[in-house]
């Protein structure tokens, strides 16, 4: 099956603009969604499709793909944003599998 | 709105058994596939398995193929996930999670439950 491949930790000041990015052959095929946990809590689906935000998603979330990596932008990054943030996408093995990145740890400084 | 309440985790011993239940409200369960997801004690998250939304495809993440048995009851609005032959490495908390798409195959997960501790340990 396939791999999604993240950073483990990233950090940005307060307010300024950081992207988090994923890497894996099944996004050649499939876009990525990404996922926003904070501890103790349920992962929270923030971005999927191209670039689409759930009802009360912040605008200053966003995404992007190109070839086999796709990423997530926070512009002006808040405090609350802190957390972990996974990627998955489809597996395009063509087994039906869904598949998760190993996930990004964001340090809002 | 839509509730995603897990239930069923708790502690076994290697070689054991566990069902979990997945109950669903504020949304109509009989027509999303739903998904269980698993996180294990300071680790990542790991896809587990799939069921339509009518039950009739499943797929399992090959670490649990043969093992894990994913069901759902369309009239009691409950997912359901049988856990036998219980390894150490299937300590995690185990979510449900619903497909954002009617009755599409799907990665993207709109809802997720608060989770259920599943330990495996003698």
């Amino acid at each position: 099956s396939s791999e999604l491949t993240q950073d483990p930790a990233v950090s940005v000041a307060l307010g300024q603009t950081v992207r988090i990015t994923c890497q894996g052959d099944s996004l050649r095929s499939y876009y990525a969604s990404w996922y926003q946990q904070k501890p103790g809590q349920a992962p929270v689906l923030v971005i999927y499709g191209k670039n689409n935000r759930p009802s009360g998603i912040p605008d200053r979330f966003s995404g992007s793909s190109s070839g086999n990596t796709a990423s997530l932008t926070i512009t002006g990054a808040q405090a609350e944003d802190e957390a972990d943030y996974y990627c998955n996408s489809r597996d395009s093995s063509g087994n039906h599998y869904v598949v998760f990145g190993g996930g990004t740890k964001l340090t809002v400084l | 709105q839509v509730q995603l309440v897990e239930s069923g985790g708790g502690v076994v011993q290697p070689g054991g058994s566990l069902r979990l239940s997945c109950a669903a409200s504020g949304f109509t369960f009989s027509s999303y596939g739903m998904h269980w997801v698993r996180q294990a004690p300071g680790k990542g998250l790991e896809w587990v398995a799939f069921i339509r939304y009518d039950g009739s495809n499943k797929y399992y993440a090959d670490s649990v193929k043969g093992r894990f048995t994913i069901s759902r009851d369309n009239s009691k609005n409950t997912l359901y996930l049988q856990m036998n032959s219980l390894r150490a490495e299937d300590t995690a908390v185990y979510y449900c999670a619903k497909v954002l798409w009617f009755r599409e195959l799907s990665a993207d997960f709109d809802y997720w439950g608060q989770g259920t501790l599943v330990t495996v340990s003698s």
